[in-house]
């Protein structure tokens, strides 16, 4: 069964801190990755999508990709209150529409 | 508002009764996917879905649920004889009409079904 594994939190980090996300996967092949942002209440947002090996960068968000160790982490510099929310890790295979999600991790930022 | 359009936003049904949850995807989208959510859990794959046609339903439990987008109107997600372990938030998503797996699926505001 394919599962994506990540630390449930909370993630505790002064603002303007960098925030680190982890998430495993355990599906090798997997080609494309996701991050989703989730205030409580609401839908999952779209942040980053990621797809080969290496780092993007958006803004302050960085997503890295390590397909060999199947991780894939999420960096956010200069923290803000505002980002403190639920990151959501999702993975889909090569030929699979379906996205499989982590639980999340809460990201809690200190003003 | 181009983005994914869900209702009822909340929806509380009583034990053995019907639940209905609508979607319409983003404009440009033809392929809708329905995710649900339990209490401190990620969300899972229900169903996928083109224009009248399911293409995955692995997700789905095989009884009581069913879905359909129509060739005109929204995706409709229906449960049949609800019972109280089917309140969830339930979220659809849309992407392109690709459909390719690196296309993002971009999601509605969710349904919150609560049952008595």
């Amino acid at each position: 069964q394919k599962e994506v594994e990540q630390n449930s939190g909370p993630l505790s980090v002064p603002e303007g801190a960098i925030a680190s996300l982890n998430c495993t996967y355990s599906d090798r092949g997997s080609q494309s990755f996701f991050w989703y942002r989730q205030y409580s209440g609401k839908s999952p947002e779209l942040i980053m999508s990621i797809y080969s090996n290496g780092d993007k960068e958006d803004g302050r968000f960085t997503a890295q990709l390590n397909k060999a160790s199947q991780y894939v982490s999420l960096l956010i510099r200069d923290s803000q209150p505002s980002d403190s929310a639920t990151y959501l890790c999702a993975v889909n295979g090569d030929s699979s529409y379906k996205l499989i999600f982590g639980s999340g991790t809460r990201l809690l930022v200190r003003p | 508002n181009a983005g994914v359009m869900q209702n009822p936003r909340h929806l509380v049904r009583r034990r053995g009764q019907e639940a209905r949850l609508r979607c319409s995807p983003m404009k440009g989208h033809s392929h809708v996917y329905w995710y649900r959510q339990l209490p401190e859990e990620g969300l899972k794959f229900m169903v996928y879905l083109q224009k009248e046609n399911i293409i995955d339903e692995s997700g789905m439990p095989k009884e009581r649920f069913s879905a359909e987008f129509p060739k005109e109107g929204p995706s409709i997600l229906r449960i049949q004889q609800v019972v109280r372990g089917d309140s969830a938030a339930y979220f659809c998503a849309s992407s392109p009409q690709t459909g390719y797996s690196n296309q993002p699926q971009h999601f509605g505001d969710g349904t919150r079904l609560s049952i008595l």
